[in-house]
């Protein structure tokens, strides 16, 4: 089944804690992106990359990073989280770039105390 | 404001109703999506339209997109409890040495009340 997948579903951690969201796809997609959800503010872009080690900046890339060594997986790094980043974090990918349509994972839900 | 904005915030229709949500973008694009996502779930494509298509089907969806207006509506026919989700617009562009981007509205909720 086509499926992109991230890990974990929830996590509840404490303010600078280093902590790493995964995410993985099977459909051989070029494109990948991570998005946080906000009450109010709707879907932002964070990174996204459009093959293996290209990585760029989206809208909202300041406390994250990310890294693409293989096609499949484009995991998120939060090196020192803050309470500010606390929300609903969404991967998502596609065939050739953003404009095609996106398959999203289930999401990830991260409280920062 | 943002490039994409939709209306209704909310809507809250009687099984069998119809339910229209329209959205509103400000610069040309190369196409228009509409996703759904249910509550705590991730989002779903449902259509994408292009800059020159004028309207596209898929079962009871129907979408229109006006691109002298700058503005596309999602229109359910028929609509059943289990169409209770959000449902966003996005705006796909095209950016020179990028690709591509893809900008999401705020969403319309929809409850289908049976």
């Amino acid at each position: 089944e086509a499926q992109v997948t991230q890990n974990p579903r929830y996590l509840i951690t404490v303010t600078g804690k280093k902590l790493t969201v995964t995410c993985s796809q099977n459909m051989n997609h070029e494109y990948m992106s991570w998005y946080r959800q906000d009450p109010g503010l709707g879907l932002r872009q964070i990174y996204y990359s459009m093959n293996v080690e290209v990585t760029d900046k989206g809208d909202v890339p300041e406390g994250y990073k990310v890294s693409r060594k293989e096609k499949r997986n484009f995991p998120l790094i939060l090196e020192s989280p803050s309470p500010n980043q606390t929300s609903l974090y969404f991967c998502a990918s596609s065939r050739g770039h953003s404009n095609q349509p996106q398959h999203f994972g289930d999401g990830t839900r991260l409280s920062i105390l | 404001s943002q490039q994409g904005e939709e209306d209704p915030q909310a809507l809250s229709i009687q099984e069998g109703e119809n339910a229209t949500m329209n959205c509103s973008y400000k610069t040309s694009i190369n196409n228009l999506q509409w996703y759904r996502q249910n509550s705590g779930r991730g989002l779903v494509h449902l259509i994408l339209i292009r800059s020159n298509e004028r309207e596209k089907h898929s079962g009871r969806l129907r979408v229109t997109l006006d691109t002298s207006k700058k503005s596309s509506s999602l229109l359910i026919t028929a609509s059943r409890a289990a169409d209770t989700a959000s449902y966003f617009c996005a705006t796909g562009l095209l950016i020179y040495n990028q690709g591509g981007k893809l900008i999401f509205g705020q969403g319309t909720e929809l409850s289908v009340k049976p």
